[in-house]
């Protein structure tokens, strides 16, 4: 079965703080991703890739960068974090984009105070 | 752009009785495919069930679901709920042949009670 596994999988920082989300998949998946989930809406993709050095625009980018180092790790970057991302975050991976299962990870609780 | 409506929020039922969580969704794509995952608490997402075919009945783990083109719906069903069955589930969207990004709904908290 595919595993996804997050670090850390809590973490406070203050306003303005600068944080590493991380991410390993062992499934050699080529498509990686970030969502955030918050209570009432869902979850939105904030960014992802297809490949080692790939980055592709998600829907909800602004304050956020991700880098892709491997095919399997993928690190979402918060550079000066605000209360507003202040949510849980989930990578996900998949071995093709579209019509094949998603596999999350077990998230990480972010919390911008 | 596409678009998916769960438009229950919270769900609470009686252990027993039948469960329905809607679903909708807009897309330009005729062959779109849709899914349902499911979250229980301190797990991962993890998917229960997937459809591109029209009018076509899908089944796992006690649950279905038939994609309905004509009325863009793929409304999440079970004859008899049991308390495991709690959790927030999402409908999501796949806007195949574009880029195949998923859009997911706003999710459905199901509580089921004894």
């Amino acid at each position: 079965e595919a595993a996804v596994t997050q670090s850390p999988r809590n973490k406070v920082t203050v306003t303005g703080g600068n944080v590493t989300l991380s991410c390993r998949q062992t499934n050699s998946h080529n498509y990686m991703y970030w969502y955030r989930q918050d209570t009432g809406h869902g979850l939105r993709l904030i960014h992802y890739s297809y490949g080692a050095g790939n980055l592709q625009i998600g829907d909800v980018p602004d304050g956020y960068k991700a880098t892709r180092t491997t095919q399997e790790d993928f690190f979402l970057l918060l550079e000066l974090a605000s209360p507003s991302q202040t949510s849980l975050y989930f990578c996900a991976s998949s071995e093709r984009q579209g019509n094949t299962e998603v596999f999350f990870g077990k998230g990480t609780r972010l919390t911008v105070v | 752009g596409d678009s998916v409506t769960q438009k229950e929020g919270l769900v609470t039922l009686t252990e027993g009785l039948p469960v329905m969580l809607n679903c909708t969704y807009q897309t330009i794509y005729s062959n779109a495919f849709l899914f349902w995952y499911v979250h229980y608490l301190n797990e991962s997402p993890r998917l229960l069930l997937k459809s591109s075919t029209d009018n076509k009945r899908t089944e796992h783990q006690g649950f279905h679901a038939t994609l309905h083109k004509s009325s863009s719906s793929f409304h999440l069903q079970k004859s008899s709920a049991q308390l495991s069955d709690s959790a927030l589930y999402y409908c999501a969207l796949s806007d195949l042949p574009n880029t195949g990004k998923l859009t997911f709904g706003d999710g459905t908290v199901l509580t089921v009670k004894p």
